[in-house]
């Protein structure tokens, strides 16, 4: 168990319609980290929050939107869905090191398999 | 297309043999993470590697970062059939907060 959590699990939904996937990080960990995994593309970066700030983006549509929230828990919004959305979303999250960012460890949820119909 | 290219896409040994899992590319990093992921559940950390031409061990598993830090391997030892699941190589630039990832190798390990 990492410590991130994720909610849904699973997510069933058709094309057009919008979904948001939850994230809590680890206590104490400030940043979150949003990936999407499919497999054609493998784990792709979206986007990073750091103490509710945006911090880096990768990419991400403009169709998909993400904040973190006071409480660091942080939310993915999926918007006019397509087929191809269909994934595994995975949220990490990381606490700052000394060496800089390159040294800060990721620790991933369990996922959100997302299935658009 | 993936800036970490990883080879073999898929591996299939029997228990005790010996395996390595590569990791390359045109671009310098940083630091190098090696990850494990089973069926269902995320990526979990093996290693970070930051120095050209290191190696770490942990147990049965030895990893290395190229002197020129655009490439790594994972060598593992006497594999078991618990050492089955994908394994991710990503990369970071000098701060840069973006992971990326290559494609993964599949391994499974047969009884």
């Amino acid at each position: 168990d990492s410590g991130v959590t994720q909610t849904p699990k699973h997510l069933i939904t058709a094309t057009g319609q919008r979904v948001t996937l939850r994230c809590s990080p680890r206590s104490g960990d400030l940043s979150v980290y949003w990936y999407q995994q499919s497999l054609d593309q493998g784990l792709q970066f979206l986007i990073q929050y750091y103490n509710g700030e945006e911090r880096a983006k990768g990419n991400i549509l403009e169709r998909f939107s993400a904040q973190q929230f006071p409480d660091l828990h942080s939310e993915l919004n999926l918007s006019s869905l397509e087929l191809g959305d269909s994934a595994l979303y995975f949220c990490a999250s990381s606490r700052p090191e000394r060496g800089g960012p390159y040294q800060e460890t990721q620790y991933f949820g369990p996922g959100t398999r997302l299935l658009v119909l | 297309t993936q800036l970490l290219e990883q080879s073999p896409q898929f591996l299939s040994i029997q228990e005790g043999e010996n395996l390595t899992v590569y990791c390359n590319s045109s671009s310098v990093f940083s630091s190098l993470q090696w990850y494990r992921q089973e069926p269902g559940e995320g990526p979990v950390l093996l290693v970070t590697v930051v120095t050209g031409g290191e190696v770490k061990k942990l147990k049965r598993l030895t990893f290395q970062f190229g002197d020129a830090r655009k490439d790594s391997s994972l060598h593992i030892t006497a594999a078991q059939t618990g050492d089955t699941g994908l394994y991710l190589c990503a990369g970071t630039s000098s701060n840069d907060y973006k992971l990326s990832f290559g494609a993964g190798t599949t391994v499974t390990v047969r009884a």
